[in-house]
């Protein structure tokens, strides 16, 4: 079963609207990250947030992570339509684990 | 550009066949990471490597294996493929940091293996 669960599946925006994503996992985990991929492209690293951190941004991301939950959610401001894309959030448990990748959030944003 | 490097980019082969597929890290990286892709099941991690060594396996089939050479760079080996191995088949490195902490990973482009 997956670590990671994202949700919604797809999501479906106008240009400069904003996208949330949602992340919940099963186990206590080291550090999450998010992880943007193009149609048929590699996985990109957007983000990562460490277990004891609470909230972090990078430009127009803005991710948040309650271990109280077992949630994250990832925030995009002001979408574009170059950020059309797959969004995963990826859990790593212990050292020496790997990295689990929940089904992933198709998002469109249209102009 | 990520810096990890997957050949071939695309193989069709048919049911049967043996494929093996190659992936060479970022530089400094040591940890090495195959994940499949398929429509149907999401991205499965398959097996990581660390400096020549397994470090953790995941659902990765009796019929597939990889290594990881001294210069660093892997090779995920495919046999007696069936139609459902059909999938995007991803590398990735990492360099993984002390007392456990993992970094990002780095993806390579993949390998997009049909079987007829």
């Amino acid at each position: 079963s997956q670590q990671g669960e994202e949700d919604p599946q797809a999501l479906s925006i106008q240009e400069g609207e904003n996208a949330t994503m949602n992340c919940s996992y099963k186990t206590s985990i080291n550090n999450l990250q998010w992880y943007r991929q193009n149609s048929g492209r590699g996985l990109v690293h957007l983000i990562l947030i460490r277990s004891n951190e609470r909230e972090k941004h990078s430009g127009r991301l803005r991710v948040t992570l309650d271990t109280s939950k077992k949630s994250s959610s990832l925030l995009i401001t002001a979408s574009r339509a170059a950020d059309t894309a797959s969004y995963f959030c990826a859990t790593i448990k212990n050292y020496g684990q790997n990295f689990v990748f929940g089904p992933g959030t198709r998002l469109s944003v249209l102009p | 550009d990520s810096g990890v490097t997957q050949t071939p980019k695309h193989l069709i082969t048919a049911t049967g066949q043996r494929v093996t597929l190659r992936c060479s890290p970022r530089s400094g990286d040591l940890s090495v990471y195959w994940y499949q892709q398929s429509l149907d099941q999401g991205l499965q991690f398959l097996i990581q490597y660390y400096n020549g060594e397994e470090r953790a396996k995941g659902n990765i089939l009796e019929r597939f294996s990889a290594q990881q050479f001294p210069d660093l760079h892997s090779e995920l080996n495919l046999s007696s493929l069936e139609l459902g191995d059909s999938a995007l088949y991803f590398c990735a490195s990492s360099v993984e940091g002390l007392a456990g902490v993992h970094g990002e990973l780095f993806f390579g482009e993949g390998s997009r293996l049909t079987v007829l």
